[in-house]
């Protein structure tokens, strides 16, 4: 499972509250990433980190910012929770496989509903 | 715009059958595709990859097959079993966004006994 944790695995919030997800990793990847599941939508990027302190946009990043302050964790932050971020959240790392592309692995996920 | 599309939401096979999955993207810079399987309630699983200088990639009972010229490709699982009931999401990387990955919006396989 490349060592990702993801917590809480199941939130409940309402409208306007701050949400924060954590990802932990335990074997010193690089990138991390967080994308959100959608029915009809797939797996949609929301940002990535490249390092400590190095982050970038994804495709669905509004709404949504993140936090890289060690190697291990990569935080979710949404700052007033809506209902259109009710979703599952996974968090994965990139690892490089020995065909020379790199595989992406996933945390278990989080589900987070909005009220 | 979607730039990796499985245009199959669903798809039922019977055990035993091959199951073909596809999936179209639109970039001509991706150059590494993968496909993941998902169950309920757990994260995606990396299944198989295939590098775009080949046109096959063989592991066990899953196949991925890549036509470049098409943009097209596809996985095949013979025999199918019921385990492999799940959702088939395939992923498309380029090497000047080599950590950034597309993902379809999944295909879910139904493997009936």
């Amino acid at each position: 499972d490349a060592g990702i944790t993801q917590s809480p695995r199941h939130k409940v919030t309402e409208t306007g509250t701050p949400v924060t997800l954590r990802c932990h990793q335990t074997e010193n990847h690089r990138y991390m990433y967080w994308y959100r599941q959608d029915p009809g939508h797939g797996l949609r990027l929301i940002h990535y980190s490249y390092g400590v302190k190095d982050t970038d946009k994804g495709e669905v990043s509004d709404g949504y910012s993140v936090s890289r302050s060690k190697t291990e964790d990569f935080l979710l932050t949404l700052e007033s929770a809506t209902s259109s971020q009710t979703s599952v959240y996974f968090c994965a790392i990139s690892e490089q496989w020995t065909s020379g592309g790199n595989i992406q692995y996933f945390g278990a996920g989080t589900r987070l509903s909005v009220l | 715009d979607q730039q990796v599309k499985q245009n199959s939401p669903s798809l039922s096979v019977q055990e035993g059958r091959i199951s073909i999955l596809n999936c179209d993207y639109t970039n001509s810079m991706f150059d590494y595709f993968l496909w993941y399987k998902k169950y309920p309630a757990e994260g995606p699983t990396f299944l198989i990859s295939i590098s775009s200088i080949k046109d096959k990639n063989e592991d066990g009972r899953f196949t991925v097959f890549l036509n470049k010229s098409a943009k097209h490709l596809s996985l095949h699982i013979v025999p199918s079993q019921p385990g492999d009931s799940a959702v088939y999401f395939c992923a498309a990387s380029a090497r000047n966004t080599g950590n950034q990955f597309y993902f379809g919006t999944g295909t879910s396989l139904t493997v009936i006994p």
